[in-house]
């Protein structure tokens, strides 16, 4: 059980705009900033947003990010086949626990 | 260029301890900016984080795997080494380490190594 919800799933055709949300609380989403990672099949995963919604060098701008109180979304604009991938999103979480990263379940996109 | 590779056995035995070393490059651990973390995903499974190190010796551990795991490192030979004690079918894993960095109040892994496959049979 991951302390951030996903979508086990989604999909879309080529040219479409699909997003993936991502849910938390006040002690990971709510007070932390988010990241978005892309993981292509049989290969480790690569920082695809960082801070909510900055993309690294390299990263196409048909991707993007947001963060609105304690749930974020990545969004896919003009889907294109190579974005067929499993996408994590993850955050500090600060909790009476202690201090972890902790990251979502993971979402298998489907280009169809 | 950076590059962050690990290395380790490929199979433990239940019970074992397990020690993984990521061998970095192209920065240094000593740059006040970045870490390095260790990050496992087992077979079909979503990624679970484990430790982390920082260049002043800060270090932080899952609170549910705490009392199995050590992160060191060692700056002049570019390692950082976690080890996890009594190993189990279910530590079987792809253990990465991955680069930390931080800008302003954000944190971020923006560089990952290859991973290395663990399984813990007997």
């Amino acid at each position: 059980q991951s302390v951030l919800t996903q979508p086990p799933s989604a999909s879309g055709t080529p040219g479409q705009r699909v997003t993936i949300s991502c849910s938390g609380s006040s002690s990971n989403i709510g007070s932390n900033t988010v990241n978005w990672y892309q993981q292509l099949p049989g290969t480790a995963p690569k920082l695809l947003i960082y801070s909510n919604n900055q993309r690294p060098s390299g990263v196409p701008d048909r991707f993007s990010g947001s963060k609105s109180g304690t749930s974020a979304s990545l969004a896919i604009s003009g889907l294109q086949s190579e974005d067929e991938a499993d996408y994590y999103c993850a955050a500090w979480d600060d909790s009476l626990n202690g201090l972890d990263w902790v990251f979502g379940g993971g979402t298998k996109l489907t280009v169809l | 260029q950076v590059t962050l590779k690990e290395s380790g056995p490929v199979l433990v035995k239940p019970t074992e301890t397990l020690t993984l070393t990521c061998t970095v490059s192209g920065f240094s651990l000593s740059n006040a900016r970045m870490g390095v973390s260790w990050i496992r995903q087992p077979p079909g499974k979503a990624l679970e984080w484990l430790a982390h190190i920082f260049s002043n010796d800060e270090k932080s551990y899952s609170t549910s795997l705490k009392s199995r795991l050590t992160i060191s490192k060692d700056t002049s030979k570019s390692q950082v080494v976690l080890t996890m004690t009594n190993m189990d079918p279910v530590d079987t894993a792809t253990y990465y380490c991955a680069r930390i960095l931080s800008s302003g109040w954000s944190y971020y892994f923006d560089y990952w190594g290859q991973g290395t496959l663990v399984t813990v049979s007997s």
